[in-house]
């Protein structure tokens, strides 16, 4: 079984357009995250939850809205789709909080946006 | 502010040679460190993490790495590389205080030659 799943695997979409990207552990971990890939491959949080609440909020548009409707799953919405929102966003879970946890990540979802 | 510099962005070593990732780490205070690998369209996997104590960290796979303090660095080894270790290998810092908010370097691609 799969610890860390989030669907879909790619997604091309146009511009202006809004779409949601689902994730999913069954790990029975309290904390999830969402991270961006760029086409550099620099990897840098966008959010992170622990037990529904938002405890991370970098700096990110407020295009993009993270929902977590219970612990084991938190959702990325993104609204008004831009091309610089092209890159591969990563769902990640960890039991606790704190940096010395180690975190469990998905596979990804590539996102392109034309 | 922190940072993660990784000043070699493509390796290519020999099946069964030795291998060292660099990693140098801007930091204010004490750090966690860490080396994760990410295998083509797969998410990162921790493969060790450094908290305190002895610099030498073990971690999976063979590998090991080294903290040194002197020289912000935390370099990742491997004493005899197999075909399988062909990945992105990504180094990270983080506080000891806090969420877990974890800044990667921008990673470097290891290719393995028969």
């Amino acid at each position: 079984d799969t610890a860390v799943s989030q669907t879909p695997k790619y997604l091309v979409t146009q511009m202006g357009n809004d779409k949601s990207i689902k994730c999913e552990q069954n790990l029975g971990h309290d904390t999830m995250y969402w991270y961006k890939q760029d086409s550099k491959k620099f990897l840098k949080i966008m959010f992170s939850y622990n037990n529904k609440e938002l405890i991370i909020n970098e700096t990110v548009p407020n295009r993009f809205s993270p929902k977590s409707p219970d612990k084991a799953h938190l959702n990325l919405h993104i609204n008004s789709l831009e091309l610089g929102d092209s890159a591969v966003y990563f769902c990640a879970s960890s039991q606790g909080q704190t940096t010395n946890e180690k975190l469990f990540f998905g596979s990804g979802t590539q996102l392109s946006v034309l | 502010a922190q940072s993660v510099t990784q000043p070699d962005i493509h390796i290519t070593v020999s099946e069964g040679a030795s291998l060292e990732l660099r990693c140098n780490y801007s930091y204010g205070a004490t750090p966690y460190l860490f080396w994760y690998v990410q295998s083509p369209g797969q998410g990162l996997q921790l493969l060790l993490k450094y908290f305190s104590g002895d610099t030498l960290v073990q971690g999976i796979k063979g590998f090991e790495a080294e903290f040194k303090r002197s020289q912000s660095s935390f370099n990742l080894r491997k004493p005899s590389v197999h075909w399988s270790d062909a990945a992105e290998y990504f180094c990270a810092v983080g506080g000891q205080t806090g969420a877990n908010n974890l800044f990667f370097g921008t990673g470097t691609r290891l290719t393995v030659i028969p």
